[in-house]
């Protein structure tokens, strides 16, 4: 495709369930990166993939929280035993190799947890 | 650790004037790259404008320009001739060289009045 595609665009879950979001980033980009943004808020940092190297799991808010990235294409964020103050949106970026190159956006994933 | 400061939450403007949203940032590194995003309702996070900290002219593109000042670590857009469609939330953000810290500030809902 040609940008970043997330999916599903919107999530309904109930309190205690686990989620899974997905992230297709642009073909080639080695970097990616999932944030999560509190409605009428701003971006908050939750892990950071580099090519192959070990990722930057510093902004995960708990153990509940975790993601993967199968070398250098899809990404899932995972969150388990989902709670109120999960809901928020999540968005993932993908950039070609890093600080110098353009961040493409994805339209994020919409988590309601009731 | 870096962070990012807008210190405005809402800003309004008259379609056709001029508008500049502030940003602050706070790093010790010398090289490092700065944005602006714009974030309609459709969740999109769209690229505005993109400033590297080793150039010493301001960035411009079209009818958006940022006036950066190193040593105060500041760094503001300027919109002119606003139009309706420049209505969002627009968030400034600071990466690093190594391209592994990007880091949000908390965004500026920008409000255009026809």
């Amino acid at each position: 495709g040609a940008g970043v595609s997330q999916s599903p665009s919107n999530k309904v879950t109930e309190k205690g369930k686990d989620v899974e979001l997905r992230c297709d980033p642009i073909s080639g980009h080695t970097a990616l990166y999932w944030y999560r943004q509190r409605l009428g808020q701003g971006l908050e940092f939750l892990i950071y993939f580099q090519g192959n190297s070990a990722p930057d799991k510093s902004g995960l808010p708990s153990d509940r929280f975790s993601a993967e990235r199968t070398g250098e294409s899809v990404s899932t964020l995972t969150i388990q035993r989902t709670q109120q103050e999960d809901s928020a949106v999540y968005l993932c970026a993908s950039s070609l190799r890093g600080a110098n190159s353009p961040l493409h956006f994805g339209n994020g994933t919409r988590l309601t947890v009731t | 650790a870096q962070t990012v400061t807008q210190s405005q939450p809402e800003m309004s403007v008259q379609e056709a004037e001029t508008v500049t949203l502030s940003c602050t940032y706070d790093t010790s590194e010398s090289d490092y790259y700065l944005f602006w995003y714009k974030q309609p309702p459709s969740r999109q996070m769209i690229l505005v404008i993109r400033q590297e900290a080793y150039k010493q002219q301001n960035a411009t593109e079209n009818r958006f320009s940022v006036n950066f000042q190193k040593a105060a670590k500041s760094f503001s857009l300027k919109i002119s001739d606003s139009q309706l469609g420049d209505a969002a939330m627009y968030f400034c953000a600071y990466i690093n060289n190594a391209g592994n810290m990007l880091t949000f500030g908390g965004g500026t809902r920008l409000m255009v009045k026809p």
